[in-house]
């Protein structure tokens, strides 16, 4: 089976804080993604990446910066956390895209980030 | 950009009825895939069934069936036979062919009542 571990799955942090979210994928998957949820406006992307070192924006990346020095390993960073960032973060993984089928993409549980 | 929508915050179904949830999206690509996703209280993203756009049969996966119409842009899901372990949160997801990203709905909240 596929496992997505992300590794703390609720932290509280302090405004100011500087925060590390990490996530390991153990299927060689060469995409991964950082995702927050919030109620009422679903899921929605902050970066992905589909090689090591390699990283693309999503939709809502400002306050966030990621990291992927080892493909298995993908990290979600907060350089100066703030109140509005409190959120559920997900993290996936997926193989590459072929562009004749659709590939499955596999969740971690998630991470509850609360920022006091 | 595309867009999701599922219009129906919360739904309730009895235990070994059926229930459809709804979702429609706005798109001007011709080929796309589109998902849902279940999210149980535990929060782990569990894929429910996919289907592809350029498939005219609507996918099916044990008690869960879709009813895709690409003119009117709907791709609802039904559960039938209802049980317990079906109740969570059920999101819909669009992924085009050229990209790697997934759009989400805002989700819809199922509870099954025994």
């Amino acid at each position: 089976d596929v496992k997505v571990t992300q590794s703390s799955r609720y932290l509280v942090k302090r405004t100011g804080e500087k925060v590390f979210l990490e996530c390991v994928q153990d299927m060689d998957h060469e995409n991964m993604f950082w995702y927050r949820q919030d109620p009422g406006l679903g899921l929605r992307l902050i970066y992905f990446s589909y090689d090591v070192k390699m990283k693309e924006k999503g939709d809502i990346p400002e306050g966030y910066s990621v990291s992927r020095e080892k493909k298995e390993r993908f990290s979600l960073i907060l350089e100066s956390a703030s109140t509005n960032q409190t959120s559920m973060y997900l993290c996936a993984s997926s193989l590459w895209t072929d562009q004749s089928f659709g590939n499955t993409i596999y969740f971690g549980e998630g991470s509850w980030l609360t920022v006091v | 950009a595309q867009t999701v929508t599922q219009s129906q915050p919360e739904m309730s179904v009895q235990e070994a009825e059926t229930v459809t949830l709804s979702c429609t999206y706005d798109t001007s690509e011709s080929d796309y895939y589109l998902f849902w996703y279940k999210q149980p209280p535990s929060r782990q993203m569990i894929l429910v069934i996919r289907q592809e756009a350029y498939k005219q049969q609507n996918a099916t996966e044990n008690r869960f069936s879709v009813n895709f119409q690409k003119a009117a842009k709907s791709f609802s899901l039904k559960i039938s036979d209802s049980q317990l372990g079906d109740a969570a949160m059920y999101f819909c997801a669009y992924r085009s062919p050229y990209g790697n990203k997934l759009v989400f709905g805002a989700g819809t909240i199922l509870r099954v009542k025994s």
